[in-house]
């Protein structure tokens, strides 16, 4: 199985700090990457989709790159109510496997 | 707007079964894949089984395949996930979550607020 690996595992940042977050898959996905946000004690958000696409209502501070096995989320600028642990996830064939998170704090 | 409300949960003993549900609406039902994710307590998110749009396609976690039977009634527009032989690391929330796509291999674009089910003598 792909395993998807995600770096750091937390960060603590200033508001308005540019934040970046890593997803290694362990085999070529191609676009096949997903993002999502979990605030505290809430239910997860979709962010993006196709390692790029931002899903409609998703502020525009948000972005993601990559493909083949390396992808990014990028928050432009940091705002408090970005706190919260976000999750990759691989969606080109099953299992469709979550990285193990990365919490976001702010400094 | 989708909403998707789970049901079933519970505190169950292991080596039993339980039977969550998951009823769906604001949404064509019938037209997209439908997920099971799940989150142990202070852990990560980890996918359980999907089922694409008409039923044909089921997929399952290693973690889960034999054991569990995820199934969905589009005449009901409710999905369902049949979980026996519980283990006591199946405690968790369990999501439910609607696919983009009718298809297994997608994204899980809406969330349901989650059931506990708890495995536990």
């Amino acid at each position: 199985d792909i395993q998807m690996t995600q770096s750091p595992s937390s960060l603590s940042a200033s508001v308005g700090d540019r934040v970046t977050i890593t997803c290694r898959a362990s085999q070529d996905i191609s676009n096949f990457l997903a993002w999502y946000q979990q605030k505290p004690g809430k239910v997860p958000k979709f962010l993006i989709y196709a390692a790029s696409t931002l899903q409609s209502g998703v502020p525009s501070r948000f972005s993601g790159s990559g493909s083949g096995t390396d992808f990014t989320l990028t928050i432009s600028s940091l705002q408090p109510e970005d706190v919260a642990t976000y999750y990759c996830q691989k969606y080109n064939s099953t299992p469709l496997t979550f990285g193990q998170g990365t919490k976001v704090e702010i400094k | 707007q989708v909403q998707l409300v789970e049901s079933g949960g519970g505190v169950v003993q292991p080596g039993r079964s339980l039977r969550l549900s998951c009823a769906a609406s604001g949404f064509t039902f019938n037209i997209y894949g439908m997920h099971w994710v799940r989150q142990a307590p202070g852990k990560g998110l980890e996918w359980v089984a999907v089922i694409s749009y008409d039923g044909s396609n089921k997929y399952y976690a290693d973690s889960v395949k034999g054991r569990f039977t995820i199934s969905r009634d589009n005449s009901k527009n409710t999905l369902y996930l049949q979980m026996n032989s519980l283990r006591a690391e199946d405690t968790a929330v369990y999501y439910c979550a609607k696919g983009r796509r009718g298809d297994w291999n997608d994204v899980f674009e809406y969330w349901g607020q989650g059931t506990l089910v708890t495995v536990s003598s």
